[in-house]
C-alpha cells in the first residue's frame, strides 16, 4: 500500500539547534516533494518545492533533500527559533499512474523549538 | 486581503441536517482543491477542480457534492451529515494542477465541522 510517513509526531529541540525533519515514502513515483508548515487552527502554507531530479534546495534557514533511491525527503531548520514551533507537513505529486497529479499528505511532525 | 477564503469557520450541526461551506479565492487560479483533515491530524483530498470540471474525486461518499459555479469559487454541499463527518475542511488552490512544475498550493483558513 501506498504510505508517506514523518519520522516522528513530535520532535523538542533547543533555540539554536538544528531540526531534522525525515519523510519516507512507499509505494509513490513523485515527480516533486513539498513541505508546508501548518500552525494551530490555521491552513498549511508552502514552503519549499524539490523535483525529483534535484538533491537539494535551500531557502534562507531551511534546506530540504531529496534521495530518491532511499525513498526519502529531509527538511532542515538551522538556527532554530522559538517561532519555528509548528506541524511540518511532506507531501508529495504523484508523476505515474491513476493518480497522477495528485498531492498525498505525510501526517505531519509537530515541531517544539524551546529557548 | 485573503487570498483562499471559506465560511463559515466553524459550524455545529444535528446528525441528518444538509450544509454548505463556501470557498473563494480572489488569485485568478485555475485548479481548486477540498482536503480534509481529521482529528489525527491527516490531510486527505475529497475534490479537485480544473477550469470548473471536475478532475478528482477520490472515493467520497456522494453525500459530498462539490459546485464550482466559476473558476473562483467552489463550493461544498453535504447532506445527511454523519458524526464521522466531523473535521475540518480545507480549501485550496492553485496556479494549474500540481503536475505541472509541482504547482504551490494556497490553503484557507479551514471550516471546523463538528456534527453532534
Amino acid at each position: 500500500s501506498q504510505k508517506i510517513e514523518q519520522n516522528s509526531e513530535a520532535l523538542n529541540i533547543q533555540e539554536g539547534k538544528t531540526a531534522t525533519l525525515t519523510c519516507n515514502y512507499t509505494n509513490y513515483s513523485p515527480a516533486y516533494l513539498q513541505w508546508y508548515r501548518q500552525d494551530p487552527g490555521r491552513g498549511p502554507v508552502f514552503l519549499l518545492l524539490i523535483r525529483e531530479n534535484e538533491k537539494e534546495k535551500r531557502k534562507e534557514r531551511l534546506k530540504v533533500t531529496f534521495d530518491t533511491t532511499l525513498k526519502q525527503s529531509l527538511f532542515h531548520i538551522t538556527a532554530s527559533q522559538p517561532a519555528d514551533s509548528a506541524t511540518y507537513l511532506c507531501a508529495l505529486v504523484e508523476a505515474r499512474g491513476s493518480t497522477l497529479g495528485r498531492l498525498y499528505f505525510g501526517r505531519g511532525t509537530q515541531l517544539t523549538v524551546w529557548p | 486581503d485573503t487570498a483562499v477564503s471559506q465560511t463559515p469557520k466553524y459550524l455545529v450541526t444535528q446528525m441528518g441536517n444538509d450544509k454548505s461551506i463556501k470557498c473563494e479565492q480572489n488569485l485568478g487560479h485555475d485548479t481548486m482543491y477540498w482536503y480534509k483533515q481529521d482529528s489525527k491530524k491527516f490531510l486527505k483530498i475529497m475534490f479537485s477542480y480544473n477550469n470548473k470540471e471536475l478532475i478528482i474525486n477520490e472515493t467520497v461518499p456522494n453525500r459530498f457534492s462539490p459546485k464550482s459555479p466559476d473558476k473562483a469559487h467552489l463550493n461544498l454541499h453535504i447532506n445527511s451529515l454523519e458524526l464521522g463527518d466531523s473535521a475540518v475542511y480545507f480549501c485550496a488552490s492553485s496556479q494549474d494542477l500540481p503536475i505541472y512544475s509541482g504547482n504551490t498550493i494556497y490553503f484557507g483558513e479551514g471550516s471546523w465541522l463538528t456534527v453532534v
